[in-house]
């Protein structure tokens, strides 16, 4: 187990360019979570799946922002038409949602979205 | 509306000092509660967690947090930091109101130890 794995792990892109960020969660985690993370905050939530299913959005993500977790392992967040506004940390994370409640989320290194 | 407050943005100790960061939040009902913390340049990682039980959790790395809940609150202790505890501290919450789906962060407070 290598941990939730990112790509890339930094990104310079022009204005008005899409990109799209990989994540490959721990492979028995059935929960998969995309955050963004600007200076001086913390983490925000944008969205979160269970297995293939995406089950919310935050009002962060607007229409520009997509994810999909399409067999229910790796999954895509893509921007398109990229604003200076977009750029931040985009941090995935994954867990294991127990019958308890219980879930803990392990998170990747991230991806530095540079928007210029 | 729902948050979770870190009133400390800042910290500055010197070696030996005993640390305690403050986190409060405003969910209703059940909640669980984390601490994460960030080295520079590394990724977020799990320091301590609450669910249920005893209180006074501890962490690794000698850290510890209490919660009250009749403050809503869990702040995070370490009674002599070390050099090697520079880094960025991260409250989250998540709550029996939203199904525990997902973890709600505070805005951090960086940790600064001189040696």
């Amino acid at each position: 187990d290598t941990g939730v794995s990112q790509d890339p792990r930094h990104k310079i892109t022009k204005r008005g360019q899409n990109v799209t960020f990989r994540c490959d969660p721990i492979s028995e985690h059935n929960r998969l979570y995309w955050y963004r993370q600007t200076l001086g905050q913390g983490p925000e939530f944008l969205t979160y799946f269970q297995n293939e299913a995406q089950l919310e959005k935050s009002r962060l993500l607007s229409d520009r922002f997509s994810a999909e977790r399409p067999k229910g392992s790796f999954s895509t967040l893509e921007i398109q038409r990229t604003e200076q506004g977009d750029s931040a940390m985009y941090l995935c994370a994954s867990s294991l949602k127990g019958l308890s409640g219980a879930n803990v989320l392990t998170f990747g290194a991230g991806s530095r979205l540079t928007v210029l | 509306a729902q948050s979770v407050s870190q009133h400390n943005h800042h910290v500055i100790l010197s070696e030996a000092a005993s640390l305690e960061l403050g986190c409060n939040y405003s969910y209703g009902g059940t909640v669980n509660l984390f601490w994460y913390v960030q080295y520079p340049g590394q990724h977020l990682q799990l320091l301590l967690k609450y669910f249920s039980g005893d209180p006074l959790v501890k962490g690794i790395k000698g850290f510890e947090a209490e919660f009250i809940k009749s403050k809503f609150s869990f702040n995070l202790r370490k009674p002599s930091v070390q050099w090697s505890d520079t880094a960025e501290y991260f409250c989250a919450v998540n709550a029996e109101d939203t199904g525990f789906q997902k973890l709600v962060f505070g805005t951090g407070t960086r940790l600064l130890v001189s040696p």
